[in-house]
């Protein structure tokens, strides 16, 4: 079966600071995958997806990156995290394939406090 | 474009009676539509979705979602709730031309069953 990990859990980090979140999917190959943030514990906003190595798409221009080095591995960065960055983070996974039927499949998610 | 509107932030309800969880959506052509629960700090986990066939889908947990062309709808619904049912619940859209498998989220739904 497929698992999908987030780490950390949980980061409290200073404004101007660097991030890096990751997130690894077990179990299947060449997904597509997801970040998505939430803030204050209500909708979800997409910041990028990826179709393949190397291969992303930005949502919404912001203070964020995202890249994928390896086909089942996503990393969401950024250089000097703002105070508007707090929120909680997930990542998400899909099978690839036409007609864009497949669900997504959400990890545990890591929750970002930016003081 | 592709947009969902789930039009109470909160439901309250009274653990047996049942539960309904309001969806509606736009999209261009026809779409996949999914429900998503996400408990308190906690990724969302997969209910269910509508492909194609029959209006009426069943999911996990008891829960149930029928699929309403006419009326652009996609209500959850359980027949009796459990307090353990108390979350916040999404609704997804996918117009099935969109690049990516893009999920266009609705804002959230709170859920409280009252013992």
């Amino acid at each position: 079966s497929q698992t999908i990990h987030q780490w950390p859990a949980t980061l409290v980090q200073p404004v101007g600071s660097p991030l890096s979140l990751e997130c690894t999917v077990e179990g299947t190959s060449n997904p597509n995958l997801y970040w998505y943030r939430q803030a204050a514990g209500r909708g979800l906003q997409l910041l990028f997806y990826s179709v393949g190595i190397g291969q992303i798409s930005s949502e919404v221009p912001q203070n964020l990156s995202a890249s994928r080095p390896q086909d089942r591995q996503f990393i969401l960065s950024s250089k000097k995290l703002l105070l508007s960055d707090s929120g909680f983070y997930l990542c998400a996974w899909s099978v690839q394939g036409q007609g864009a039927r497949y669900t997504q499949y959400f990890g545990p998610g890591t929750r970002l406090t930016v003081l | 474009a592709q947009s969902v509107a789930q039009p109470e932030d909160q439901v309250n309800v009274a653990e047996g009676n049942p539960l309904t969880v309001k969806c509606t959506y736009s999209v261009s052509g026809n779409p996949y539509l999914f429900w998503y629960v996400q408990y308190p700090n906690r990724g969302l986990q997969f209910l269910l979705k509508y492909i194609t066939g029959d209006n009426l889908v069943k999911g996990s947990y008891g829960f149930e979602a029928e699929f309403n062309k006419s009326q652009t709808s996609f209500h959850l619904k359980k027949p009796s709730a459990l307090v353990s049912d108390s979350a916040l619940y999404f609704c997804a859209v996918r117009d099935r031309q969109a690049a990516g498998n893009k999920l266009t989220f609705g804002g959230g739904t709170r859920v409280l069953v009252k013992p």
